[in-house]
């Protein structure tokens, strides 16, 4: 069965900080990755997502990349902002069957 | 004992009709949610109830309308259906309204195709 870490549980940092979040998965038979954030009471955000020959997506200050064969994502976020604070969440698409990982808080102080 | 179960798997059906796509959860949990999962793979949320409760209701045409009859059922109802309707529909719950990440469950998916 798939399973999805990530690393780590909590972050806090100042403003303006780079930082990355990581997420690893244990079956590389994956369709595709996403990156999710998530607001309380608002569901899912869908903030990228990588096709299984794909190695990097971008958008905005986001930068998401995949390695397949040793089963690993990570999320980059460019000068952080106060309003990126949220729980971000890895999801591995195994076929129209997701798996989260159990996300990282961020929280980015003013 | 699937967890969140949508049915049916497949709907393939003509422009004009209307349809329903059920959804199930036996988790205990409080909160429900509908996403539409676009062409290019990106899921949009579209409503979430809370324990029956309308909670999130994203702009998305009134031609689709939850149904919550307790809070294990979240049922989608969608009149008039159109071409661009077509997608996969994914039901998911969560403990609480919160999203909790240990809690958040998804649906397999409904694949709709509107011909």
């Amino acid at each position: 069965k798939q399973e999805v870490t990530q690393i780590p549980a909590a972050l806090s940092v100042p403003e303006g900080e780079n930082l990355v979040l990581n997420c690893s998965f244990t079956d590389s038979a994956i369709y595709n990755l996403q990156w999710f954030r998530q607001d309380p009471g608002k569901g899912l955000t869908s903030l990228l997502l990588i096709q299984s020959s794909q190695r990097e997506q971008t958008s905005g200050r986001l930068n998401a990349s995949l390695d397949k064969s040793s089963g690993r994502s990570t999320l980059y976020i460019a000068a952080s902002q106060p309003g990126d604070s949220a729980t971000y969440l890895c999801a591995v698409d195994n076929f129209n069957k997701f798996y989260f990982g159990s996300g990282t808080k961020l929280n980015v102080k003013p | 004992d699937t967890a969140v179960s949508q049915t049916p798997k497949y709907l393939v059906t003509q422009m004009g009709n209307d349809k329903s796509i059920k959804c199930e959860q036996n988790l205990g949990h409080d909160t429900m949610y509908w996403y539409k999962q676009d062409s290019k793979k990106f899921l949009k949320i579209m409503f979430s109830y809370n324990n029956k409760e309308l909670i999130i209701n994203e702009t998305v045409p009134n031609r689709f309308s939850p149904k919550s009859p307790d809070k294990a059922h979240l049922n989608l109802h969608i009149n008039s259906l159109e071409l661009g309707d077509s997608a996969v529909y994914f039901c998911a719950s969560s403990q609480d309204d919160q999203g909790s990440n240990y809690g958040y469950t998804f649906g397999s998916g409904t694949r709709l195709t509107v011909v």
